[in-house]
């Protein structure tokens, strides 16, 4: 079975430079979620999106954005990068709108690490 | 505001030992999702068990089984027979159900389970 697909696996991007993160979700899911996972800790959220449109907010910084395309793909644009943002990002993607919705599934993450 | 807290930071085992990992959530709502995943040490996070606060069963899955207590705000999750296979880093997470994304998920800190064979 199709999985999210996150693009690409690895990174490695200088202080101050940008970083653009994609996600392409599950065939048919229409919900987006991000989140960032530090070196030995927890994933925090960042962002998820519904049918295109931002539907919540987590602890994403300012430097970060985001959105979902018509065809349902994420993308997370980094600028700015800084050392801490070294760490693995996910997304991960649901069908339908909450409190409904299905199971989220998690792509396997893209290692990003800032030089 | 909620919060999950997973006691312990490490667990060592050996081969066919049980082991439970404790999971303890704080949360205001009276709807809410907890969850469990597993982080091998390849990075990706694997989906393991969703529980709706309207649904206090205990679930088993072959080895693995679940022990949900709203009297304690408990979801305990536990191995049985544990294999080599099993050792990763398993979070436990909670997401409220405020109307936006369910899958907002706060994670506890995570337990570091070696299986030693």
């Amino acid at each position: 079975a199709a999985g999210v697909i996150q693009s690409p696996r690895h990174l490695i991007k200088e202080k101050r430079e940008t970083a653009t993160l994609k996600c392409y979700p599950i065939p048919r899911h229409d919900t987006v979620y991000w989140y960032q996972q530090g070196p030995g800790q927890d994933p925090q959220f960042l962002i998820s999106f519904y049918e295109k449109m931002q539907s919540d907010k987590g602890s994403i910084p300012d430097r970060f954005s985001a959105q979902q395309f018509s065809d349902y793909h994420s993308e997370l644009n980094m600028s700015s990068l800084e050392l801490g943002d070294s760490a693995l990002y996910f997304c991960a993607s649901s069908l339908g709108a909450p409190p409904l919705n299905t199971e989220a599934f998690f792509g396997q993450g893209t290692r990003l690490t800032v030089v | 505001a909620q919060k999950v807290t997973q006691a312990q930071t490490e667990i060592s085992v050996v081969e066919k030992e049980d082991v439970t990992l404790d999971c303890v959530y704080e949360t205001r709502d009276t709807t809410y999702y907890l969850f469990w995943y597993k982080q091998p040490p390849s990075g990706e996070l694997v989906f393991l068990i969703r529980r709706n606060s309207f649904d206090e069963q205990n679930e088993i899955s072959g080895r693995y089984s679940w022990n949900f207590q709203k009297s304690t705000s408990s979801f305990n999750f536990t191995i049985t027979a544990s294999q080599v296979v099993d050792s990763a880093v398993y979070f436990c997470a909670l997401s409220e159900d405020r109307g936006g994304s369910n899958y907002k998920l706060t994670f506890g800190k995570g337990t570091l389970l070696t299986v030693n064979p």
